[in-house]
């Protein structure tokens, strides 16, 4: 069966300081790979997407940058935090099978993440 | 754009009494609409995927309906583990990449 991993659970950094949050998935290949933001009261943002190793789709402008130095690896970076970027950060990913194209995603546990 | 919009914000039960929550959606061409479960501190947990009008799936407790304009979650005698944050999302049909639109979820609390 398949899981997926994030890494850590919480985060408490300073305003300025970097950011590098890891997902990982187990028991796929291939897989695409999503990073949303989920903030108090609000829906999940999509942030970034891949399809593929080195492939990055950016949904909105922002302080954060994606990598996809592997195809389980999703790696989630800012070099400046700002206070804004607070929230809770969630990996997700779904395969597409050959003859039908299957949407659903699967999330990770996520990492909670405060800026101060 | 598409949009996703769930009601009611949020909906207190007493356990064994039923009811439904709502989620409208506006897209060019629906793909997929799906119900996710989402506990506090956790990241949301997979339901149902409905890709025509008139579908319907089950599980549990939980049945999931769609029409053309809106999906109803019904809640079957429901329990106090039942209570989270049910969130629908919806896949449109266009352009690349698997894109879901989330709404903002009705949280859901179950008392004894």
């Amino acid at each position: 069966s398949q899981t997926i991993h994030q890494w850590p659970a919480t985060l408490v950094q300073p305003v300025g300081s970097p950011l590098s949050l890891e997902c990982t998935v187990e028991g796929t290949s291939n897989p695409n790979l999503y990073w949303y933001r989920q903030a108090a009261g609000r829906g999940l943002q999509l942030l970034f997407y891949s399809v593929g190793i080195g492939q990055i789709s950016s949904e909105v402008p922002q302080n954060l940058s994606a990598s996809r130095p592997q195809d389980r690896q999703f790696i989630l970076s800012s070099k400046k935090l700002l206070l804004s970027d607070s929230g809770f950060y969630l990996c997700a990913w779904s395969v597409v099978r050959t003859g039908r194209v299957w949407y659903e995603q699967y999330f990770g546990p996520g990492t909670r993440l405060t800026v101060t | 754009e598409d949009q996703v919009t769930q009601s009611p914000e949020a909906l207190r039960l007493q356990e064994g009494e039923s009811s439904s929550l709502n989620c409208s959606y506006t897209v060019s061409g629906l793909r997929g609409l799906f119900w996710y479960r989402q506990d506090p501190g956790k990241g949301p947990e997979f339901l149902f995927t409905l890709y025509s009008a008139g579908e319907e799936k089950e599980k549990e407790r939980l049945k999931a309906t769609l029409t053309k304009k809106e999906s109803f979650l019904h809640i079957t005698a429901p329990k106090p583990e039942d209570s989270a944050t049910y969130l629908c999302a919806v896949q449109e049909k266009k352009g690349g990449g698997n894109k879901l639109t989330f709404g903002t979820g009705t949280q859901l609390k179950v008392e004894l």
